[in-house]
């Protein structure tokens, strides 16, 4: 079946500008998760959605950063005024089930994203 | 902030020898799993062992899980060129994982 999609898989864009980066889970997770990599860094987790629960947005770096999910499917990370230090890959994840029985989470190819 | 270490941070080994990696982590987890990057893109999943499981084997992998001394090891069998790749564990305490920053696999052929 057909796994996590995410677009662009690049985007260089200018300091200062606002980008917006998607995400498709599977079908049927009910968890979603954002992750930003770092060159040569682990993996730093953003955002995380489950069901139509509240967002945890702990990880959100700053008040630039925002995400939703609508529909609870497709999901979009902004940032908005970006910065040099954004420069990283963006990764979704999408697991079936969340919580203390959680399952592997599966991810998608990522979003490198360049700011010059 | 991250919890898993992985431990060595590179490893280099011709094709055929076995791989070890190790990962430290400080909290108590429910369980914990084992990711692959290559190319610095998407992760691939290749096992998770529960906090009441010492052992897993899956194909060549084999994990094991000392939760009184907060470790885990990764081992790959007969190594081939096709494992070179980041190998990252991550834990669970609840629903989010926490990622190390991972091993660097070479396998030489």
């Amino acid at each position: 079946g057909a796994g996590v999609s995410q677009s662009p898989s690049n985007k260089v864009t200018e300091k200062g500008k606002d980008v917006e980066l998607r995400c498709d889970p599977i079908s049927g997770h009910t968890a979603l998760y954002w992750y930003r990599q770092s060159l040569g860094q682990g993996l730093e987790f953003l955002i995380y959605f489950q069901g139509n629960s509240a967002p945890d947005k702990s990880g959100l770096p700053s008040d630039r950063f925002s995400a939703e999910r609508t529909g609870g499917s497709v999901s979009t990370l902004t940032i908005q005024r970006t910065q040099q230090e954004d420069s990283a890959v963006y990764l979704c994840a999408s697991s079936l089930l969340a919580g203390p029985s959680s399952y592997e989470q599966y991810f998608g190819p990522g979003t490198r994203l360049t700011v010059t | 902030s991250q919890q898993g270490e992985e431990d060595p941070q590179a490893l280099s080994i011709q094709e055929g020898e076995n791989a070890t990696m190790n990962c430290s982590y400080k909290t108590s987890i429910n369980n914990l799993q084992w990711y692959r990057q290559n190319s610095g893109r998407g992760l691939v999943h290749l096992i998770l062992i529960r906090s009441n499981e010492r052992e897993k084997h899956s194909g060549r992998l084999r994990v094991t899980l000392d939760t009184s001394k907060k470790s885990s090891s990764l081992l790959i069998t007969a190594s081939r060129a096709a494992d070179t790749a980041s190998y990252f564990c991550a834990t669970d305490g609840s629903y989010k994982l926490t990622f190390g920053k991972g091993t660097l696999l070479t396998v030489n052929p």
